[in-house]
């Protein structure tokens, strides 16, 4: 199965920070990863597919880079509402879609 | 609007059994990609199993020879039957619908909606 570490596990930053999650894979995927967001008690809610596309309704605030082996989100000046663990996936390898282990992101 | 909502949690001893329900409205289950994905206590996301819209399906090792995922197109839901759970079981279980967006240079996939989600706990 293909691996991806995510880093780092846990970020404290402040409303208007400008922060980068990084998420390695063990292969090379393309460009078949996607970003989450998940806020406590809720379901993971999809922020960016393809590694860079913008699904709607998702403040441009958010961005995703990358291809083959290394990704990153980077979410350009923090809001309060953006304090959540975030989540990558590789959708490269059918069917063992895997995720990474997650990206606590917390105010500082 | 599209929307997936589970049902079927619960509390339940090792060794036993249990169903899960997603109900699927906006949209056809058995046209998509359908999945199960869980989340322990406090952990990260697991890819659980599949059904793809031709009907084949696919499991995680954790899970392979004791979960089956199915889905009922009359009613438009997709199931996943649990047997000889484990502790390691516990978990919130969401299913999730793979949606597709062609491009020349490919086809990309991501996971959006999601349900609620429904909690199981396998604890005497």
């Amino acid at each position: 199965d293909i691996q991806l570490t995510q880093s780092p596990s846990f970020l404290s930053a402040s409303v208007g920070d400008r922060v980068t999650i990084t998420c390695r894979a063990s292969q090379g995927i393309s460009s078949y990863l996607a970003w989450y967001q998940q806020k406590p008690g809720k379901a993971p809610k999809l922020l960016i597919y393809a590694a860079s596309t913008l699904q709607s309704g998702v403040p441009s605030r958010f961005s995703g880079s990358g291809s083959g082996t290394e990704f990153t989100l980077t979410i350009s000046s923090l809001q309060p509402e953006d304090f959540a663990t975030y989540y990558c996936q590789q959708l490269n390898s059918y069917p063992r879609i895997t995720f990474g282990q997650g990206t606590r992101l917390e105010i500082k | 609007e599209v929307q997936l909502v589970e049902s079927g949690g619960g509390l339940i001893q090792p060794g036993g059994s249990l169903r899960l329900s997603c109900a699927a409205s906006g949209f056809t289950v058995s046209s998509n990609y359908m999945s199960w994905v869980r989340q322990a206590p406090g952990k990260g996301l697991e890819w659980v199993s599949v059904i793809y819209s031709g009907g084949s399906t696919y499991y995680a090792d954790s899970v392979k020879g004791r979960f089956t995922i199915s889905r009922d197109n009359s009613k438009n839901t997709l199931y996943l039957q649990m047997n000889s759970l484990r502790a390691e079981d516990t978990a919130v279980y969401y299913c999730a619908r793979e949606a597709w967006e062609d491009y020349v240079w490919g086809s990309y996939s991501w996971f959006d909606p999601w349900g609620q989600g429904t909690l199981v706990t396998v604890s005497s």
